[in-house]
């Protein structure tokens, strides 16, 4: 077991459904992050939160959308997917210290993931 | 554009045997590079290397980097069944974490 916790643990949707990924930590981490990772590949980044201000969006196509509500939680809205779209998706938190250049994290921490497939 | 290239891609070796895992980076910002281990589910945490020279050793596991050349290795000595499993390299670019492809690493019993 991990300290971030994800929901669901699998998801299977079709193209037309709307569903969210949930992640939640409470080691009051100030970064949380979504990567995708497909198999026999390494997690790719797909978006960071740092102070619950998004900081990175790795030109991630609009039908996936992230929300962090506080700094304990982090969602991902799924809306319109493709097959293709199905993958691992991590959730991963670190802690932040300092702001912007000057800026350095401790390593992630991973969830379990979600395992999601499109249909 | 950043870069984080790890060799070989895969690896098949026997119980008992070393094994060394490299990593090459080209980043803006290095803060620091970061080895995890993956098997089923998610990545757990290794090493975390900031200065160049500096060893970190835990158990069989060991490893270094150099900051001039812009590598580090991973070592794991007298290999077992349950180090099988995918070892990313990632690198911090100031609040950004790209990872490597990974090694996939085999211990045949």
């Amino acid at each position: 077991d991990t300290e971030v916790t994800q929901t669901p643990k699998h998801l299977v949707m079709g193209m037309t459904n709307k569903k969210s990924l949930k992640c939640e930590q409470h080691m009051g981490h100030r970064a949380m992050y979504w990567y995708k990772q497909k198999a026999k590949k390494p997690p790719e980044l797909m978006f960071v939160y740092s102070y619950e201000k998004l900081s990175i969006n790795e030109s991630v196509p609009s039908r996936f959308s992230p929300e962090c509500p506080n700094s304990s939680l982090l969602n991902l809205h799924l809306h319109a997917l493709q097959p293709e779209d199905s993958a691992l998706y991590l959730c991963a938190s670190s802690q932040v210290w300092g702001h912007g250049t000057s800026s350095y994290n401790s390593p992630l921490h991973f969830g379990n993931g979600t395992r999601l497939t499109v249909t | 554009e950043d870069k984080v290239v790890q060799s070989p891609l895969s690896l098949v070796v026997h119980e008992g045997d070393t094994v060394t895992l490299n990593c090459s980076y080209e980043v803006t910002n290095f803060r620091s590079l970061l080895w995890y281990k993956q098997e089923k589910k998610a990545p757990t945490f290794l090493f975390m290397l900031t200065s160049s020279g500096i060893e970190k050793k835990s158990g069989r596991l060991s490893s270094i980097l150099d900051k001039k050349e812009l590598f580090s290795i991973l070592n794991i000595t007298a290999t077992q069944t349950g180090d099988s499993a995918i070892y990313l390299c990632a690198v911090d670019n100031n609040n950004d974490m790209r990872f490597g492809a990974g090694t996939r690493l085999t211990v045949k019993p």
